[in-house]
């Protein structure tokens, strides 16, 4: 089975603190992505990345950034985390055929 | 523009009763379509997927979807619920290519009558 794994499952950070997500799979998937969930609005993407080093924008990626610095890993960075970004952020990985394997999610509280 | 369109937001069925889950969306190419369920504090789980071959597609936990292009449909059906299938379920639609970006509905919270 895929396994995708995110560092943690609750995260309480304050206003203007640097914020990492960590994303690992399994299964040597070339693509990761990064979602936040919010009631009523579904799942918005972030960004993605479809290689190593690689990364595109998604529909919603003001004031976040990411990093994939090695195929299995996949990086979510609030370069200052701010009350708006208060969401459940959900990790994901696909092969080539596109189907998505999604991590239990973070659930982020900034304060 | 390519959208997937939930259009019940919540729905209540009672134990055992059918279920239906409606999903509609609009797309250039030919679809790849997408149901995925998601459980209270979880990620998502994938039902079931459709590319092409026959319209009706099974999948995990009973679930079925039919896809009708002349509608641009896929409802999720269930011919019996049980209380553990209160969830969140997510239609989605993308691209049968690699760096897929799936469109994700707005979901639909399902809630089991006892």
């Amino acid at each position: 089975d895929v396994k995708v794994t995110q560092s943690s499952r609750y995260l309480v950070k304050r206003t203007g603190e640097k914020v990492f997500l960590e994303c690992v799979q399994d299964m040597d998937h070339e693509n990761m992505f990064w979602y936040r969930q919010d009631p009523g609005l579904g799942l918005r993407l972030i960004y993605f990345s479809y290689d190593v080093k690689m990364k595109e924008k998604g529909d919603i990626p003001e004031g976040y950034s990411v990093s994939r610095e090695k195929k299995e890993r996949f990086s979510l960075i609030l370069e200052s985390a701010s009350t708006n970004q208060t969401s459940m952020y959900l990790c994901a990985s696909s092969s080539r055929t596109g189907e998505q394997f999604f991590g239990p999610g973070t659930r982020l509280t900034v304060l | 523009a390519q959208s997937v369109t939930q259009p019940d937001i919540h729905i209540t069925v009672s134990e055992g009763a059918s279920l239906e889950l409606r999903c509609n969306y609009s797309y250039g190419a030919t679809p790849y379509l997408f149901w995925y369920v998601q459980s209270p504090g979880q990620g998502l789980q994938l039902l079931l997927k459709y590319f092409s071959g026959d319209t009706l597609v099974q999948g995990i936990k009973g679930f079925e979807a039919e896809f009708k292009r002349s509608q641009s449909s896929f409802n999720l059906r269930k011919p019996s619920v049980h209380w553990s299938d209160a969830a969140e379920y997510f239609c989605a639609v993308g691209p049968y290519s690699s760096a897929s970006k799936i469109i994700f509905g707005s979901g639909t919270r399902l809630s089991i009558r006892p």
